[in-house]
């Protein structure tokens, strides 16, 4: 049974970076289309980006340019960086496995990013 | 990119009552790549339907959708105590893979 293990609670400053990742354990043979979504506290889903298989990328607008999706395939794990962070970017940020036609299919229990000075 | 309006944005109902929610597009989604999703406090959301209309794997039957176009409704026939949570509608055909703001349903 494949689970997607998170990294653990980040704490940054203002302009810093925070990298997440996410690791397919159970099964680190199998590339998998990866998404990443945030949720601020109170707040609603927000899709940030995608990596699928063939390691082609895409983000939502408002993170392009910001955010860096990689992946280390020997080890079965995804990475999300978010730079030039701001008090806005706190939030929870998921991973979720994609698969077309069904959607998120399996998520990650989430990493909480908090940015303050 | 396409927005997604839900409604209501809170309801209320109790145990044994029946729940229908709402998902309006603001345009046409292709392929009716519209999902749904529970989310529980503390928890990560868990997909319910997808393709509007097909249960996902181990979601019991008393949740069903329909709909097509640009709008779309999840329906639970009979409450159950665990079914009180948010509820999220995304489409997921094309990029950007946009999110409704969450409809909470409470006792």
């Amino acid at each position: 049974q494949v689970q997607l293990v998170q990294s653990g609670a980040e704490v940054k400053k203002p302009g810093a970076s925070v990298k997440v990742s996410c690791k397919a354990s159970g099964n680190t043979f199998t590339i998998y289309d990866i998404n990443w979504v945030r949720q601020a506290t109170g707040q609603g889903l927000e899709w940030v980006g995608w990596m699928n298989p063939s390691g082609d990328t895409g983000s939502a607008q408002k993170f392009q340019g910001r955010v860096s999706l990689t992946r280390n395939t020997s080890v079965g794990t995804y990475y999300m960086e978010l730079n030039s962070l701001r008090s806005e970017d706190s939030a929870v940020y998921y991973c979720a496995r994609y698969i077309d036609g069904q959607g998120f299919v399996l998520w990650g229990q989430g990493t909480m990013v908090t940015v303050s000075s | 990119e396409i927005v997604l309006t839900q409604s209501p944005g809170t309801l209320s109902l109790s145990p044994g009552e029946r729940a229908t929610l709402s998902c309006r597009a603001s345009q046409n989604i292709p392929g009716n790549y519209l999902a749904w999703y529970q989310q529980k406090p503390g928890q990560a959301p868990r997909l319910l339907l997808y393709g509007a209309s097909s249960r996902a794997t181990g979601i019991p039957d008393r949740f069903s959708g329909s709909g097509s176009g640009t709008d779309f409704t999840l329906t639970i026939s009979r409450l159950e105590p665990e079914d009180f949570a948010v509820y999220s509608c995304q489409h997921y055909g094309i990029p950007p893979y946009t999110f409704g703001q969450g409809t909470k349903l409470e006792i």
